[in-house]
């Protein structure tokens, strides 16, 4: 069973402040790590998809490190801002030829101005 | 482009009872993906499909079921509804050549409530 687990669970920050949350994945079988972003009644946004271990990517004031070796993604947020607010989800995509993601239960951040 | 739409947006449906949601993907996207979002967990893989056949089925039981049109457009069909089966039901394009470092596209989902 493949399991992706991500923490902290929600995390409420002042704006200005800068934030970092944890994605864990199997580190067998990896093709692919996503993260999305997600506000309520939209569609999940996909910020970053990591492939290489050792990979850093960056959107902005939102970046993202991976580590396939040990099984761990970090996404940090640099000086939040109210618009920041949403669910983050990361989703493992398995090497297993065909297209399934596995999702994390996700971080839910509120920034307050 | 439109991206992925699905409808209806929400839904209520009586213990039992047969629902039919509908997606249609992102412009040049053949391949689609139905997840369930239940409260407090993350979207779980119910189905793929691809060339209008199932590809690849999560630990869903056969009550849900699937057909993807000649369009690419999908629908996901759950039968004899329980009150479990509320949740928000996310539909997910890509394109079958996927390559790692492109992106699945997701639509904003239908809520079902079973009564």
């Amino acid at each position: 069973i493949l399991n992706v687990e991500q923490s902290p669970q929600s995390l409420h920050v002042q704006e200005g402040d800068s934030t970092n949350f944890t994605c864990s994945f199997p580190s067998s079988n990896f093709y692919a790590l996503h993260w999305y972003r997600w506000e309520t009644a939209k569609s999940p946004e996909a910020l970053f998809v990591m492939t290489l271990n050792g990979d850093e990517k960056k959107k902005g004031r939102i970046s993202a490190t991976l580590n396939t070796k040990e099984g761990y993604s970090y996404l940090y947020i640099k000086g939040s801002q109210p618009e920041d607010s949403a669910t983050y989800l990361c989703a493992f995509r398995p090497d297993t030829g065909f297209q399934k993601l596995v999702f994390g239960t996700g971080t839910r951040l509120l920034v307050s101005p | 482009d439109a991206g992925v739409t699905q409808s209806p947006t929400h839904l209520i449906k009586t213990r039992g009872q047969q629902v039919t949601l509908r997606c249609s993907p992102k412009s040049g996207h053949d391949t689609v993906s139905w997840y369930q979002q239940a409260l407090g967990q993350g979207p779980q893989f119910i189905f793929q499909y691809y060339e209008e056949e199932e590809r690849q089925r999560g630990n869903f039981p056969d009550r849900f079921s699937g057909h993807q049109f000649p369009n690419y457009s999908s629908e996901l069909n759950v039968n004899a509804l329980l009150l479990g089966d509320s949740a928000l039901y996310l539909c997910a394009s890509s394109s079958a050549d996927w390559i790692p470092h492109t992106e699945a596209f997701f639509g904003q989902g239908t809520r079902l409530t079973v009564v």
